[in-house]
């Protein structure tokens, strides 16, 4: 039963332009989104977040977008550069659940120079 | 701040030996997790701990797996005997409380069960 799902295990950007990562959940309950960055042979690295009474969080380059109807949220990297080539995590928790996340299987983004 | 340390970063074992990983959270931080995170999936959690409790390992195989905390900081996840499907990367994490939204990963250990 996979609460949170990435559908494409693979993007490719051209530097400069913006990438746009996707992440579906079916359990209502979540109340807090994450997205992790990750580079081979390290562990994953908080990139933001964003709460469920909000609908848009930015920071810098990064933008995460919440649509609670559609139970869809989406990272946006504007403008992409070569450095950000990592795999990226959606993550989600619910309330009480002691902050447990659960993780979707992951994007690889590849920003090409 | 140093980060989450966990050793060893690769081991390779034959299938029914035993391993042993461990972790050094952030100073500070009482929430520990262990997550095993299989080749093209997303990390799955195995068991947390709340100081030296365990708070949930509903998730962990119990008959092979064990974890422990004693004293609130150091934690080691031990695998007895190892199957083939065991083969992935273990991650450490930590997190300031229970209710803390961020949590922080060690580098992970990477099992390689042949």
């Amino acid at each position: 039963d996979q609460q949170v799902k990435q559908n494409s295990p693979s993007l490719s950007v051209q530097e400069g332009r913006i990438s746009i990562l996707n992440c579906d959940y079916t359990n209502s309950m979540f109340d807090y989104f994450l997205w992790y960055k990750k580079y081979p042979a390290e562990g994953p690295t908080f990139l933001i977040s964003i709460s469920s009474i909000k609908d848009k969080n930015e920071d810098g380059r990064f933008t995460v977008f919440l649509n609670k109807s559609a139970k869809h949220l989406s990272l946006h990297i504007v403008p992409s550069q070569p450095g950000d080539s990592a795999v990226y995590f959606c993550a989600a928790s619910v309330l009480g659940s002691a902050r447990q996340l659960t993780f979707g299987s992951g994007t690889q983004l590849t920003v090409l120079p | 701040e140093a980060g989450v340390a966990q050793s060893p970063r690769y081991k390779i074992i034959e299938k029914r030996q035993s391993v042993a990983f461990w972790c050094n959270p952030i100073s500070g931080h009482a929430t520990l997790y262990w997550y095993q995170q299989i080749l093209g999936q997303g990390p799955k959690l195995l068991i947390q701990f709340q100081n030296n409790g365990v708070v949930d390992d509903s998730q962990l195989p119990k008959d092979r797996f064990s974890a422990e905390r004693l004293k609130g900081v150091d934690s080691t996840l031990k695998i007895q005997p190892a199957k083939l499907e065991d083969s992935a990367v273990y991650l450490c994490a930590s997190s300031f409380g229970s209710g803390a939204n961020v949590l922080t990963f060690g580098a992970g250990s990477r099992l390689t069960v042949l």
